[in-house]
């Protein structure tokens, strides 16, 4: 069955960056986009950019480019998610998706969700 | 990009029915069909509910159906159940980019 198990949860100072992971199963790694969600504390979902997993080509929300990188190892079926210069309103649970419409926006399966929380 | 709008709440009593509204533009709802719509319970990840507007995902009741006019697109739940009650998001490609509604919470009086 298709799992997308992501890091744990993680505390960081301000300024600071932090790396997220998402480990897929189930299914080939490479057939679909991955794409980054993220949700602030009582707030909603807000779509951060995608990966293609087979090219490592990305695409970026305006608002995070310049201070999200999204990666790939396909030999371990893993997506990265590395935000930079940290400040306390990143503070949220960031989720990977999986994108079963090719960038089209679709997302089927999640992972659990990884608490960053930024404080000093 | 700007969120897509809906309600911030929507409310029924068992077996009744609820309908929510997203409403975005041009460049988003109205000029794809990669509308989806995914249910949150607290504490938990979305689920996806229904997709390119009106298909459901194998294992979601017939109870959710989807429909679009124009710039805003539906989710309409019948038959309302206490496990309906959750926060619902839709989303929508908008060319290359990707953006979501506001959310709505869904209170099963």
């Amino acid at each position: 069955q298709v799992q997308l198990v992501q890091s744990g949860a993680e505390v960081k100072k301000p300024g600071a960056s932090v790396k997220v992971s998402c480990k897929a199963s189930g299914y080939t790694f490479t057939g679909y986009y991955m794409h980054w969600v993220r949700q602030a504390p009582g707030q909603g979902l807000e779509w951060m950019g995608w990966i293609n997993p087979n090219s490592g080509g990305t695409n970026y929300a305006q608002k995070f480019q310049g201070w999200v990188t999204m990666t790939r190892d396909t030999s371990i079926s893993t997506a990265y998610m590395e935000l930079s210069r940290l400040r306390s309103d990143d503070t949220a649970v960031y989720y990977c998706a999986r994108d079963i419409a090719a960038a089209g926006n679709t997302y089927d399966y999640w992972g659990q969700g990884t608490l960053v929380t930024v404080s000093s | 990009q700007s969120a897509l709008t809906q309600p911030p709440s929507a409310s029924g009593s068992p077996g009744q029915s609820v309908t929510i509204s997203c409403t975005g533009t041009s460049s988003d709802v109205g000029g794809y069909n990669y509308v989806s719509w995914y249910q949150q319970h607290p504490g938990k990840a979305p689920k996806l509910m229904i997709y390119e507007v009106s298909k459901r995902p194998s294992g979601v009741p017939d109870r959710f159906s989807g429909s679009k006019s124009g710039n805003t697109a539906s989710l309409t739940v019948s038959g309302l159940q206490a496990e309906d009650e959750a926060d619902y998001y839709c989303s929508s490609y908008a060319g290359s980019n990707g953006v979501f509604g506001t959310g709505t919470k869904v209170t099963v009086l």
